[in-house]
């Protein structure tokens, strides 16, 4: 059983640009949901998916958008990057229940 | 009533010492209450996890308390070791509910001194 992957690693992006981050939930699981965690602070849900609809919503503007893929894998796209959108993106698998599995995260730097 | 608090900010625990962390919620319709634990670079792992039905959780050195009426829980870590290191996160949710979003505290930085 694999765990839930996202790729890439790192990224530094320039104000204005658009960025893409990829997530491979864990085996098993149908349900990604996407954090923002800002440096010193706790992660900030942004949305989930559940069977390639998006199936809810946290306060994030709609600059920000994803995509689910029929194996359940994941993407977070983000358009007109501005500074304050650096942090550590998070990318979460769940199955039956709550419980929720976080991935390494990608880190993007907006300079 | 999203929020949850999380106390203190910071903690620095003798090994062998016990660790406690606090969180405090507000919407009484969470009934999901996990712990995460984090290291510098890496994402959140789950650490245990409580629902409002039992008081208490223990899963090896670790223990959560739940106070239903007081809208709060804890997480206890026996027997601290430099290893425990790390950035504690309590969160909050809706158990299996349509959007199981996680509400999570600011963290914790826990230092485990040998």
């Amino acid at each position: 059983e694999t765990g839930v992957t996202q790729s890439p690693t790192h990224l530094i992006k320039t104000r204005g640009q658009q960025v893409t981050l990829r997530c491979s939930s864990q085996s098993g699981h149908n349900t990604v949901s996407w954090y923002q965690q800002a440096l010193g602070q706790g992660p900030q849900f942004i949305f989930q998916y559940y069977r390639e609809e998006e199936n809810g919503r946290g306060n994030f503007p709609p600059r920000f958008s994803g995509l689910q893929f029929p194996n359940y894998s994941s993407e977070l796209n983000v358009n007109a990057l501005e500074l304050d959108d650096s942090a550590l993106y998070l990318c979460a698998s769940s199955g039956q229940g709550s419980e929720q599995y976080f991935g390494p995260g990608t880190r993007l730097t907006v300079t | 009533q999203q929020q949850v608090k999380q106390s203190p900010q910071s903690l620095i625990v003798q090994k062998g010492g016990i660790s406690i962390i606090n969180c405090a919620y507000e919407n009484t319709a969470f009934d999901y209450f996990p712990w995460y634990q984090q290291f510098p670079g890496k994402g959140p792992a789950l650490l245990i996890a409580i629902r409002p039905d039992v008081s208490e959780k223990k899963e090896g050195r670790f223990t959560i308390s739940f106070n239903k009426s007081a809208k709060q829980f804890s997480l206890h870590i026996m027997d601290s070791q430099p290893g425990d290191s790390a950035t504690y996160f309590c969160a909050a949710s809706l158990y299996g509910g349509a959007t199981n979003k996680l509400i999570f505290g600011t963290g914790t930085l826990l230092a485990v001194q040998p």
